[in-house]
């Protein structure tokens, strides 16, 4: 089965700090892997996918996460932190099988910018 | 505009009642499912449709049913309300992984259900 696990429910980093939140997955079948943002009483937004094609990918918003199937991780980065990035990212896993059409969600990492 | 709409955007019930929790998406998606969203526990699925006619249980469908009949609607219904039900409620759509590849799901804005 597949699952997600995303380690911190709370990061706090200043503003132009690195933003590092990070997320492993479980899976028996090499996996899509997704980054969903959430602001506030918003729905979710696609930030990034890692598709089997490069394992570097960049999103939108300056965002950027690689996978890694050694450690079976798929962290996300950014180089600066700006206060607009507060929100609740996602990370979410789904096979290549006909489960693909389904996606598990970790449990959130809600993001902190101080000024 | 493309997108996922979803009606209402916030709803009060008392215990027992029954609602329908609209979805509708204008992108020809095939696939569209319906996710359920609580404090720390993150998306989970409770129902999934494939195509006009086609719908299938996810990670937690009890009480709650679905039917797919035209490609753009994908409504929700709570048969009897419960407490356990107090949730936000979302849709999403998407094409075909097969033909796309990666299942990058489209969000709708969400709907705030509480029932007493």
């Amino acid at each position: 089965a597949q699952s997600v696990t995303q380690l911190g429910s709370h990061v706090s980093v200043s503003e132009g700090a690195l933003v590092l939140l990070r997320c492993n997955y479980s899976s028996s079948v090499p996996p899509y892997l997704f980054w969903y943002v959430q602001y506030p009483n918003q729905g979710l937004q696609l930030l990034l996918k890692y598709t089997s094609a490069a394992t570097l990918v960049k999103g939108i918003n300056g965002f950027e996460a690689e996978f890694k199937k050694s450690e079976t991780s798929f962290h996300l980065t950014k180089p600066s932190a700006h206060m607009s990035d507060a929100a609740e990212y996602f990370c979410a896993v789904s096979g290549l099988m006909d489960s693909s059409y389904k996606l598990i969600f970790g449990s959130g990492t809600r993001l902190l910018v101080r000024p | 505009n493309a997108g996922v709409t979803q009606t209402p955007k916030f709803q009060v019930l008392k215990t027992g009642q029954s609602m329908t929790l609209q979805c509708a998406q204008n992108m020809n998606h095939e696939y569209m499912s319906w996710y359920r969203q609580d404090p720390g526990m993150g998306l989970r699925l409770i129902h999934y449709s494939v195509g006009a006619g086609i719908t299938d249980q996810g990670e937690v469908p009890n009480g709650y049913n679905v039917s797919r009949s035209t490609t753009e609607d994908f409504p929700l219904r709570l048969l009897s309300a419960a407490p356990s039900q107090t949730s936000v409620y979302f849709c999403a759509s998407s094409y075909s992984p097969r033909t796309s590849g990666g299942n990058t799901q489209y969000f709708g804005p969400g709907t705030r259900l509480t029932v007493l």
